[in-house]
C-alpha cells in the first residue's frame, strides 16, 4: 500500500513568488492535513480538508490556501513568499468519517523543503 | 484554545537505560485523544502511542508507555531499554475537532 506521497520535496523560491505543494493520500484515506515545521516552532496547523470541503484552518494569513480534489488529493499554495515562509511542510492523511478528530491516527509524507531567498 | 507544552528541548539517555519526556496541554473539551509522534533524522513522521483521554488506564506499546493524567493535564511518555534508534525529535499531539495540536517537540539522543 503507497503511502503518503507530497511533491516537490526539495524546492527553491525567492521573495515574493509563489509556490504550490502536492499531497497525494494514502489510497481510501478522505482528510488530509497540512503542517509547517520549523525550528524551535514544532509543527503549525495550517488546514485540513475532508471530501473537498476545508473544515478547519489555522492561524495563517491569506497568502496560504489550500484545496482538495474529488480524488482526495491535495493541494497548498502559498502566495507572496517571504523568507519567514523557509520551513518543512508537511501533509498527513487519515482514514474515518471524523477526519483528523479523535482516534483518527495521522500517516505523514516526507514533506516538501522549501527554502525562500 | 487548545495548547500543547513540551518543556525539554533536548534530552538524552545512555542506551539500555529509561528516559521520561514532559507533555502538558490545556482544553476544555472532553473527548479528546493524546498521541506521541516521532520523527528520526530525515525519515517520516510516525505513531509511537496513542491514549484515550475516557480511558483511565495509561496506553503501553512495548517499550513505550505513558503516565496520562487527566486532571493535571499531563502526557508523559517513557521510554524502557533505550536503543539506539529512538534518536529522534518526539512530539506530543492533541486531537480535538478537526485539528491536530503538536508541541514543540524533544530531541533525544540515545548515546552508546
Amino acid at each position: 500500500k503507497a503511502g503518503v506521497t507530497q511533491t516537490p520535496r526539495y524546492l527553491i523560491k525567492t521573495r515574493g513568488q509563489q509556490v504550490t505543494l502536492s499531497c497525494s493520500p494514502i489510497s481510501g484515506h478522505r482528510s488530509v492535513s497540512w503542517y509547517q515545521q520549523t525550528p524551535g516552532q514544532g509543527l503549525q496547523f495550517l488546514f485540513e480538508y475532508f471530501s473537498e470541503t476545508q473544515r478547519n484552518k489555522g492561524n495563517f494569513p491569506g497568502r496560504f490556501s489550500g484545496r482538495q480534489f474529488s480524488n482526495s488529493r491535495s493541494e497548498m499554495n502559498v502566495s507572496t513568499l517571504e523568507l519567514g515562509d523557509s520551513a518543512l511542510y508537511l501533509c498527513a492523511s487519515s482514514s474515518g468519517g471524523g477526519g483528523i478528530s479523535g482516534a483518527n491516527v495521522l500517516t505523514f509524507g516526507a514533506g516538501s523543503r522549501l527554502t525562500v531567498l | 484554545a487548545q495548547t500543547v507544552t513540551q518543556s525539554q528541548p533536548e534530552m538524552s539517555v545512555q542506551e539500555a537505560e529509561t528516559v521520561t519526556l514532559s507533555c502538558t496541554y490545556d482544553t476544555s473539551e472532553n473527548n479528546y485523544y493524546l498521541f506521541w509522534y516521532k520523527q528520526p533524522p530525515s525519515r517520516q513522521m510516525i505513531l509511537v502511542i496513542r491514549q484515550e483521554a475516557y480511558k483511565q488506564q495509561n496506553a503501553t506499546e512495548n517499550r513505550f508507555s505513558v503516565n496520562f493524567q487527566k486532571a493535571a493535564k499531563s502526557f508523559s511518555l517513557k521510554i524502557s531499554d533505550s536503543q539506539l534508534g529512538d534518536t529522534a525529535m518526539y512530539f506530543c499531539a492533541f486531537s480535538g475537532t478537526y485539528k491536530y495540536i503538536f508541541g514543540t517537540g524533544t530531541r533525544l539522543k540515545v548515546l552508546a
